[in-house]
């Protein structure tokens, strides 16, 4: 099975600041690599697919990149509604979510 | 509107068995995969199984391979989830998603708590 590993584990920034979070595959799952926002009683909000293309209707401060094993979910200009869970996804085989990274403003 | 409606969580015994539904509403039903996915008190998201838009296709994860079957009837716009030897752990709320780019579309959650 594919595991993913997400770093770090949690973060604490400021508004307006620069957020990365890297996402690990334990093998090549070339760019087929999700990632979503969980807020507590709300249900996870798919924020880019495909590693790269945004979802619509999610804000363009929010960017993917990377292919293979490698992943990053940035954040720009952090804003109080920022404040979350985040999780990348594998869809190469099977599905895999990593352990999530907890964001604080 | 597009949306998935479960039902079926509660309360049963360990050892037990419970039956979760997702109805879909507002899209072409068969035109999308179905998974489950489960959040237990405190920890991250979990994903359990899928099945293809014609149903012809599942799969499901370790943790649940030989106790949950995945099936839907699309004359209904239906996915069913037939949990069977439920133990303490697979206590959790419980989603279903259709994966259209990503998961695109969740169900609100259902919770199933397993105890004694």
């Amino acid at each position: 099975d594919i595991q993913m590993t997400q770093t770090p584990s949690s973060l604490s920034a400021s508004v307006g600041d620069r957020v990365t979070i890297t996402c690990r595959a334990s093998e090549s799952i070339s760019t087929y690599l999700n990632w979503y926002q969980h807020k507590p009683g709300k249900v996870p909000n798919v924020l880019i697919f495909r590693a790269t293309t945004l979802q619509s209707g999610v804000s363009p401060r929010f960017s993917g990149s990377g292919s293979g094993t490698l992943f990053t979910l940035t954040i720009n200009s952090l804003q109080p509604e920022d404040a979350a869970t985040y999780y990348c996804q594998q869809s190469y085989t099977a599905r895999t979510f990593g352990q999530g990274t907890k964001v604080e403003i | 509107e597009e949306e998935l409606v479960e039902s079926g969580g509660g309360v049963v015994q360990p050892g037990g068995s419970l039956r979760l539904s997702c109805a879909g509403a507002g899209f072409t039903f068969d035109d999308y995969p179905i998974h489950w996915v489960r959040q237990a008190p405190g920890k991250g998201l979990e994903w359990l199984c899928y099945i293809s838009g014609d149903g012809g296709g599942t799969y499901y994860a370790d943790s649940v391979k030989g106790r949950f079957t995945i099936s839907r009837d699309n004359s209904r716009n239906s996915v069913s989830l037939q949990m069977n030897g439920l133990k303490t752990e697979d206590t959790a709320f419980y989603f279903c998603a259709r994966e259209g780019g990503g998961f695109d579309k969740w169900g609100q959650g259902s919770l199933v708590t397993v105890s004694s």
